[in-house]
C-alpha cells in the first residue's frame, strides 16, 4: 500500500503568515492527491482535488501543488478561521484510500 | 444537495457489536462507492473499508477484515457499517464518506464508545 507522509505534524503561525505543508508518497500517485480541513468536532472539508484544483467556495488563498510523489499546500496570508488541522489523502489505487498524519496549525 | 446522514452516537460494551448506518440524498446512490473512515479522539483518519452500493461488493483494510460489514439499502439509499468484537480501541468517531476519485461528502460522524 502507498504510504502518504505528512509535515510538520504541528507548526505555529500568525495571522497573515505564508504557510506551507507538504505531503509525500511512498511512490508515485500522478495528481491524485486531495487536501482537507478539520475543525473541532467537525467533519473534514476538502479544499483542493487533484492535487492542485480549488474546491468551489474555497477561498483563493489556499493553493495545491505538485505530481508524483511530493505535494504541498499553501496558505498564503493565513486568516483567523485557518487555524484547524490539515490532511492529505491519496486515491491514486483506490481502494484503498491513504491520508497523511495530518498538520495542527495553532496561534502562535 | 449531496447530504450524507449517519446515526446517532452509540454506546458498547467491549465484545458487542455496532451498527452505523448512513443515509444518502441529493445524488443517485448507486453511482459513487460509500467508504467509511474512523477517528479516535486527537488522532488522525483512518480508512476502513469501501462499498459499492451498485454491486453491493465491498473490500476493507486488513486491520479490520473479519470484523466490519458493509451493506446497503439501495431501496432507502442507506449504507450500513457494522463492526464487532468491539475494544476500547474503536472508540472513535465514525464517518461515511462518498467517493467519487477523492472524498468529496462527508456524513457528520458517528461516535462510538466503547467501555464497560
Amino acid at each position: 500500500d502507498i504510504q502518504m507522509t505528512q509535515s510538520p505534524s504541528s507548526l505555529s503561525a500568525s495571522v497573515g503568515d505564508r504557510v506551507t505543508i507538504t505531503c509525500r508518497a511512498s511512490q508515485g500517485i500522478r495528481n491524485e492527491l486531495a487536501w482537507y480541513q478539520q475543525k473541532p468536532g467537525k467533519a473534514p472539508k476538502r479544499l483542493i482535488y487533484a492535487a492542485s484544483s480549488l474546491q468551489s467556495g474555497v477561498p483563493s488563498r489556499f493553493s495545491g501543488s505538485g505530481s508524483g510523489t511530493e505535494f504541498t499546500l499553501t496558505i498564503s496570508s493565513l486568516q483567523p478561521e485557518d487555524f484547524a488541522t490539515y490532511y492529505c489523502l491519496q486515491h491514486n489505487n483506490y481502494p484503498p484510500l491513504t491520508f497523511g498524519g495530518g498538520t495542527k496549525v495553532e496561534i502562535k | 444537495q449531496v447530504q450524507l446522514v449517519q446515526s446517532g452516537a452509540e454506546v458498547k460494551k467491549p465484545g458487542a457489536s455496532v451498527k452505523v448506518s448512513c443515509k444518502a440524498s441529493g445524488y443517485t446512490f448507486t453511482r459513487y462507492d460509500i467508504n467509511w473512515v474512523r477517528q479516535a479522539t486527537g488522532q488522525g483518519l483512518e480508512w476502513m473499508g469501501w462499498m459499492n452500493p451498485n454491486s453491493g461488493y465491498t473490500g476493507s483494510a486488513q486491520k479490520f477484515q473479519g470484523r466490519v460489514t458493509m451493506t446497503r439499502d439501495t431501496a432507502i439509499s442507506t449504507a450500513y457499517m457494522e463492526l464487532s468484537s468491539l475494544r476500547s480501541e474503536d472508540t472513535a468517531v465514525y464517518y461515511c464518506v462518498r467517493v467519487d476519485g477523492a472524498v468529496d461528502f462527508w456524513g457528520q460522524g458517528t461516535l462510538v464508545t466503547v467501555s464497560s
